[in-house]
């Protein structure tokens, strides 16, 4: 069972790149690496997922160094609206069908400041 | 637009009522989860499926069990409600391994 760590919280102000690292020393060779987003009151939504090296979409960037022992969700120029919880989660194989639980941690809480 | 709907945004029960949360999918997907969050806890899985009529035990599954009958639907039961299942609860799907998953917009349920 692949665990991740992250920090429990992070403060940043407005125009700031804020980047949110997670370890996950356990990974295995097909798992996957993907953060979500949570606000307040609503269910957690899909940011960004990777394998290696980098990935960029309109949101974020997703850094995964070659060991794959940790990633780096990157935000660039945060506003206030950013403020939520961010959760990293590592696909965790179960054989028979392929399906794999998703797993979440306690997540980071990023609050932005004016 | 991909939709996960939760059939209550709020609920509120007595104890030892047993309580339905059904929730609905309109993407064909394979997989589908429940899971409750509390303050400071994060999410925490209850039990998920796989398949129609198949199943497996999350990490807190006791005091709840569930049911898909359809592929697009995954119900969670509480058989006999408590104050400690308070919470918000949460359901999610998802297609292949690997993809994206899709959460509902959760349940609050107070049981009194």
């Amino acid at each position: 069972l692949a665990k991740t760590t992250q920090p429990i919280s992070m403060d940043s102000y407005e125009g700031q790149e804020v980047n949110i690292t997670c370890s996950h020393n356990n990974i295995a060779t097909n798992d996957y690496i993907t953060w979500y987003q949570q606000f307040p009151s609503q269910g957690p939504r899909f940011i960004i997922q990777g394998y290696k090296t980098k990935v960029t979409n309109e949101v974020a960037s997703l850094f995964i160094p070659a060991d794959r022992k940790s990633s780096t969700l990157s935000l660039p120029r945060v506003s206030l609206s950013d403020t939520a919880v961010y959760y990293c989660l590592v696909g965790d194989r179960v054989w028979a069908g392929g399906y794999n639980k998703l797993i979440f941690g306690a997540g980071t809480r990023l609050a932005v400041h004016p | 637009d991909v939709k996960v709907t939760q059939s209550s945004r709020y609920l509120v029960k007595r104890t030892g009522e047993k309580v339905f949360l059904e929730c609905v999918q309109d993407m064909d997907h394979e997989n589908m989860f429940w899971y409750r969050q509390d303050p400071g806890l994060g999410l925490r899985l209850i039990y998920f499926s796989y398949d129609v009529k198949m199943k497996e035990k999350g990490d807190i599954p006791e005091g709840y069990s569930v049911s898909r009958e359809k592929k697009e639907r995954f119900s969670l039961i509480l058989e006999s409600a408590s104050t400690n299942q308070t919470s918000m609860y949460l359901c999610a799907s998802r297609g292949q391994r690997n993809t994206e998953a899709f959460f509902g917009q959760g349940t609050r349920l107070t049981v009194v």
